[in-house]
């Protein structure tokens, strides 16, 4: 089975910081995909890649940026944290074609 | 853009018979999904339908496709307190750098 693993579970960052979370998958897939989930509203595409070193923003991608140097890895990039960036953080994997994500566990990101 | 809702919440008896809803606005989908998202956990996919099917059975689950009106269901036979979960319907199609548009989610109580 292809294994999204998403390096922290929870973490707790101050205002202002640098945050780093970190997607690994071990199936060779093209795509990487980051959402949000906040209650309501469902989830919400921060950025995706479909190739190594390529990105395309997604719906809500200010705040944010990411970094793909290898294609079993896709980082997401919080530049200068803020308490509205707390959520959770759900990173994904598709191949090409694609049938269907594969989702990591997930990251819950406190921003106090 | 690409619009897919669902009604927030359903609440079923164990043994009784779920149905979860959803409408989708593109209407270049090629498949839709179904996932499923247990507490503290990431996304799982449940089932996929092609565009051109109507229905489609897996064990206890029936996806049902109105293409015309834009209308997906999964139908979950002999609901059990294990299927308490949150329910997303998604749309999209299988070309490089797809991706796909989720629904905010339904979440499923199962009662005794």
């Amino acid at each position: 089975d292809v294994k999204v693993t998403q390096s922290s579970r929870y973490l707790v960052k101050r205002t202002g910081e640098k945050v780093f979370l970190e997607c690994v998958q071990d199936m060779d897939h093209e795509n990487m995909f980051w959402y949000r989930q906040d209650p309501g509203l469902g989830l919400r595409l921060i950025y995706f890649s479909y190739d190594v070193k390529m990105k395309e923003k997604g719906d809500i991608p200010e705040g944010y940026s990411v970094s793909r140097e290898k294609k079993e890895r896709f980082s997401l990039i919080l530049e200068s944290a803020s308490t509205n960036q707390t959520s959770m953080y759900l990173c994904a994997s598709s191949a090409t074609p694609n049938y269907g994500y594969t989702f990591g566990s997930g990251t819950r990101l406190t921003v106090v | 853009g690409e619009d897919v809702e669902q009604s927030l919440f359903l609440s079923v008896r164990e043994g009784d018979s779920s149905v979860i809803n959803c409408t989708y606005t593109d209407s270049s989908s090629t498949y839709l999904y179904w996932y499923k998202q247990e507490p503290g956990a990431g996304l799982q996919l449940l089932t996929y339908i092609f565009s051109n099917m109507d229905m489609k059975q897996d064990q206890r689950l029936t996806v049902l496709l109105n293409k015309k009106d834009k209308h997906l269901s999964l139908r979950i036979a002999d609901t059990q307190t294990g299927d308490s979960a949150i329910y997303f319907c998604a749309e999209g199609n299988t070309g490089t750098a797809s991706k796909l548009t989720f629904g905010t989610g339904t979440r499923l109580q199962v009662t005794l």
